[in-house]
């Protein structure tokens, strides 16, 4: 079946760096992904839509600018938190559809990166 | 506007006992998912069923069984002879079908996390 892998799985890193997550397909192409967060004990929030080649979408309340989405190809997607702080940290989930056809089937999510900012 | 409620934050039972998760999802549209997801402590989402809106048969799968009621609005999940392994945040969730102008947005519950004490 399809698989979705993240790296890197865990980052602890100090706060005013950058942080790079890698979304990967493994075996379809993804011309959609998905990253949500998730702080502890509570739920999964999207928080943008990344499309192959063009501009991601961003929810409300994200700021664009802090969590860069790149999706060059579609196989990866990478989310960036750029100058991360404390209230950074969290666990970041990433998705994908197969091929973006309507009525497809379920989204596939990836193992999670857990980012703790010192 | 989507939402997924689940009012049971936290359940405990003791093991062998049935346990029934509640999930209350309002949207406006006609045809939509339903999802359920388990996340076990290492993070990672598993994919339990889908459900397409016009799909009212309750299903079974082993000691998982789901009951889908559109007239509530409600897609409960049981356990049947719980196991501590069962033990996880199980999330309920929605989606739109998509079209050609819209993403497959999943909306998630908040959780409800189960503890099957041995």
């Amino acid at each position: 079946g399809a698989v979705v892998s993240q790296h890197p799985s865990r980052v602890i890193c100090k706060s005013g760096t950058s942080v790079k997550i890698e979304c990967r397909s493994l075996d379809f192409q993804a011309t959609t992904m998905f990253w949500y967060r998730q702080f502890p004990k509570q739920s999964l929030m999207l928080m943008a839509t990344s499309n192959e080649g063009s501009k991601a979408t961003y929810e409300q309340g994200v700021e664009k600018d802090k969590f860069l989405i790149n999706h060059a190809s579609l196989t990866l997607s990478t989310l960036t938190v750029t100058s991360a702080h404390p209230e950074d940290s969290s666990f970041y989930i990433c998705s994908t559809l197969y091929d973006a056809r309507p009525y497809t089937d379920t989204q596939y999510f990836g193992p999670g990166t857990r980012l703790t900012v010192l | 506007a989507q939402k997924v409620t689940q009012a049971q934050t936290e359940i405990s039972v003791v093991e062998k006992e049935d346990v029934t998760l509640d999930c209350v999802y309002e949207t406006r549209d006609t045809t939509y998912y339903l999802f359920w997801y388990k996340q076990p402590p290492s993070g990672e989402l598993v994919f339990l069923i889908r459900r397409n809106s016009f799909d009212e048969q309750n299903e079974i799968s082993g000691r998982y069984s789901w009951n889908f009621q559109k007239s509530t609005s409600s897609f409960n999940f049981t356990i049947t002879a719980s196991q501590v392994v069962d033990s996880a945040v199980y999330f309920c969730a929605l989606s739109e079908v998509p079209t050609m102008n819209r993403d497959d947005k999943i909306i998630f519950g908040k959780g409800t996390r189960l503890h099957i004490l041995p």
